[in-house]
């Protein structure tokens, strides 16, 4: 079974501080993604990769950055977190493309409040 | 751009009626097409996806789906609901051959199986 962990499952921060949300999985998948879900929106992308030190902006960069380092360990960062970030982020992971059928596996989600 | 509807923000069904979610997208060109579940609390859990061939994709759960390309349709079905099926269902689409491996979801539908 896919796994894909997420360090925390509730976080509360302060405005301006600095968040770092760590996801990993087991799976040797190339792909990693955020996203964050909000009540009648759905699911947003933040950010993509498709290797390690590789990333894309998806739908909704702005205020986030992100970090792959290692294959199997994809962070994002809220560089001085504000309180419209106040969210459920949610991180998965899928293989390499081929024909587009790849899977994505999700995470259970860190629910983050900034207050 | 590609985009999806869920035009019902919830579905209401007594236990062992079939159940309808509908799902509509737009895409350039032809699409692969997702259903995800959410339970409380969790991350999404992949049902069934669309990639060629038999127009009615069979998932997980006994839940499956039917592809109809001139409505654009990717409705969610399954013929007896049980109450274990109340959750909030997303249904994505992604582009072939284009857009990487994003994934563009809908704002989900909120199904709620009674006794």
């Amino acid at each position: 079974d896919v796994k894909v962990t997420q360090s925390s499952r509730y976080l509360v921060k302060r405005t301006g501080e600095k968040v770092f949300l760590e996801c990993v999985q087991d799976m040797d998948h190339e792909n990693m993604f955020w996203y964050r879900q909000d009540p009648g929106l759905g699911l947003r992308l933040i950010y993509f990769s498709y290797d390690v030190k590789m990333k894309e902006k998806g739908d909704i960069p702005e205020g986030y950055s992100v970090s792959r380092e290692k294959k199997e360990r994809f962070s994002l960062i809220l560089e001085s977190a504000s309180t419209n970030q106040t969210s459920m982020y949610l991180c998965a992971s899928s293989r390499k493309q081929v024909r587009g059928t790849d899977t994505q596996y999700f995470g259970p989600g860190t629910r983050l409040t900034v207050l | 751009a590609q985009s999806v509807a869920q035009p019902e923000d919830q579905v209401n069904v007594a236990e062992g009626n079939p159940l309808t979610v509908k799902c509509t997208y737009s895409v350039s060109g032809n699409p692969y097409l997702f259903w995800y579940v959410q339970y409380p609390n969790r991350g999404l859990q992949f049902l069934l996806k669309y990639i060629t061939g038999d127009n009615l994709v069979k998932g997980s759960y006994g839940f499956e789906a039917e592809f109809n390309k001139s409505q654009t349709s990717f409705h969610l079905k399954k013929p007896s609901a049980l109450v274990s099926d109340s959750a909030l269902y997303f249904c994505a689409v992604r582009a072939r051959g284009g857009g990487g491996n994003k994934l563009t979801f809908g704002t989900g539908t909120q199904l709620k199986v009674e006794l």
